[in-house]
């Protein structure tokens, strides 16, 4: 079992809906989430991050964790035809010495966005 | 300022075939990172560095073999390649110190394909 589930989709919403992708997670010593976003034919870029549980807000996008369930979740409001990319959850322990900033990725989901 | 960089784009190869791929950083970032990506199984740790002179291995090292060559450059190479070696490759770089340890850098990727 990976220590990072994510469903690959694909999924397909139009313009102006509500996205929510979604990850679990088996290691209980995961402190640090992060959202990463890959437009295709690129490499990903940080979207957004997050410190243990709770809720955190950016524009259109907002991220929830909720450790007790070991679930995370990302939230993109009235979605765009630009959103369109793959969309990669992340997630360390943080560590310490040479493993420090060691990241374990879920398997993406690709969104398309439609006009 | 660069970002991070990769060469070669793109890498057709014969299986037992060998090469090397290089990834430069000009950010001053201590740790670097190899990674490759596959359909559904997102981005896999192969090796990484957390400064100058020190190289650990990741989740799937099987096969490479890297050299930290100096703080900007980080190179990954494959002695004998096999077709399970076919993936995109990207190199990544993270700031120093305790801070925004969560924000990797990616390269563009390389498009290696084994035959």
């Amino acid at each position: 079992q990976k220590e990072v589930e994510q469903d690959p989709g694909p999924l397909s919403v139009p313009e102006g809906a509500i996205v929510s992708l979604n990850c679990t997670y088996s290691n209980s010593a995961f402190q640090y989430f992060m959202w990463y976003r890959q437009y295709s034919r690129k490499g990903p870029e940080l979207l957004m991050y997050t410190y243990s549980s709770g809720n955190k807000e950016d524009g259109r996008f907002t991220a929830q964790v909720d450790k007790s369930s070991k679930y995370i979740s990302l939230f993109i409001r009235d979605s765009q035809p630009s959103d369109s990319a793959t969309y990669l959850c992340a997630m360390s322990a943080g560590g310490s010495g040479t493993s420090y900033g060691k990241l374990t990725f879920g398997q993406g989901t690709i969104l398309t966005v439609h006009p | 300022n660069a970002g991070v960089t990769q060469t070669p784009k793109f890498q057709v190869l014969k299986t037992g075939q060998s090469m090397t791929l290089q990834c430069a950083q000009d950010m001053n970032h201590n740790s670097m990172y190899w990674y490759r990506q596959d359909p559904g199984m997102g981005l896999r740790l192969i090796y990484y560095s957390a400064s100058e002179g020190t190289t650990d291995k990741g989740e799937v090292p099987n096969g490479y073999n890297v050299s930290r060559l100096n703080k900007r450059e980080f190179s990954l190479r494959l002695e004998s390649a096999a077709p399970s070696q076919t993936s995109v490759y990207f190199c990544a770089s993270r700031k120093s110190g305790l801070a925004d340890f969560y924000e990797q850098y990616f390269g563009p990727g390389t498009r290696l394909t084994v035959t």
